[in-house]
């Protein structure tokens, strides 16, 4: 949507090698999450975030949301294989229940 | 195992027939969403529930329709008012608004 833009649209890297993906808005986030997607299945929560210069972990994956809400990168250290897919961000841009949007998403592949 | 269901996984039909897509969830969710997602771009939201009996339009629902008799079902009929059926259609659901969503494993449906 245009209201959630990432970038960049596909990134191939070399396994071991770290990326970023970002997610821009030009408005105030109130929540944002990340997802990941295989080809032609559903997607998988990864975090949330919703305070300003929150930042969070999970495994080597690191997502972190600026102080002014309005964007939020993805960091995956030492990558693999099992990275590849396609990550969205999605995110609560006006505390209105239907104001729910997702960025067009970004495909990752990682070459071992 | 506590989730979210969608089926069938691969739907075709033929031209101006209408097509009722499945989705359950044993999560004990209150709200419900349906998307729809085309190659190459983010979800876009098509219906969307926070309780039983009550849904509201999402950012693209004409052509569709979708009831909410149960908590845990939340169809999504494709009727034959809708231009350009075939894509990918993900069901999803949240413990509340401003609460991640869980998603199902999605169906492909193929209208020729």
């Amino acid at each position: 949507s245009q209201e959630l833009e990432q970038s960049p649209q596909s990134l191939i890297v070399q396994e071991g090698k770290n990326l970023t993906i970002n997610c821009t808005s030009s408005k105030t986030l109130y929540g944002l999450y990340w997802y990941k997607q295989k080809y032609g299945e559903g997607l998988i929560f990864l975090m949330m975030l919703q305070k300003g210069g929150e930042e969070k972990s999970h495994e080597k994956i690191t997502a972190k949301l600026d102080e002014k809400k309005q964007q939020s990168s993805l960091h995956i250290t030492a990558s693999q294989p099992s990275h590849a897919g396609i990550y969205l961000c999605g995110a609560d841009i006006v505390n209105n229940f239907n104001k729910f949007y997702f960025g067009s998403g970004t495909k990752l592949n990682v070459k071992p | 195992d506590g989730g979210i269901t969608q089926s069938p996984k691969y739907l075709f039909r033929k031209e101006g027939q209408n097509v009722t897509l499945s989705c359950e969830q044993n999560l004990n969710h209150d709200a419900m969403y349906w998307y729809r997602q085309d190659p190459g771009q983010g979800l876009r939201l098509i219906y969307y529930s926070q309780i039983v009996n009550d849904f509201q339009k999402g950012d693209i629902a004409e052509g569709y329709s979708v009831s909410r008799e149960k908590k845990e079902s939340f169809p999504l009929t494709v009727t034959s008012a809708q231009k350009n059926p075939t894509a990918f259609y993900l069901c999803a659901s949240s413990r509340d608004s401003g609460y991640e969503q869980y998603f199902g494993p999605g169906t492909r449906l193929t209208v020729t």
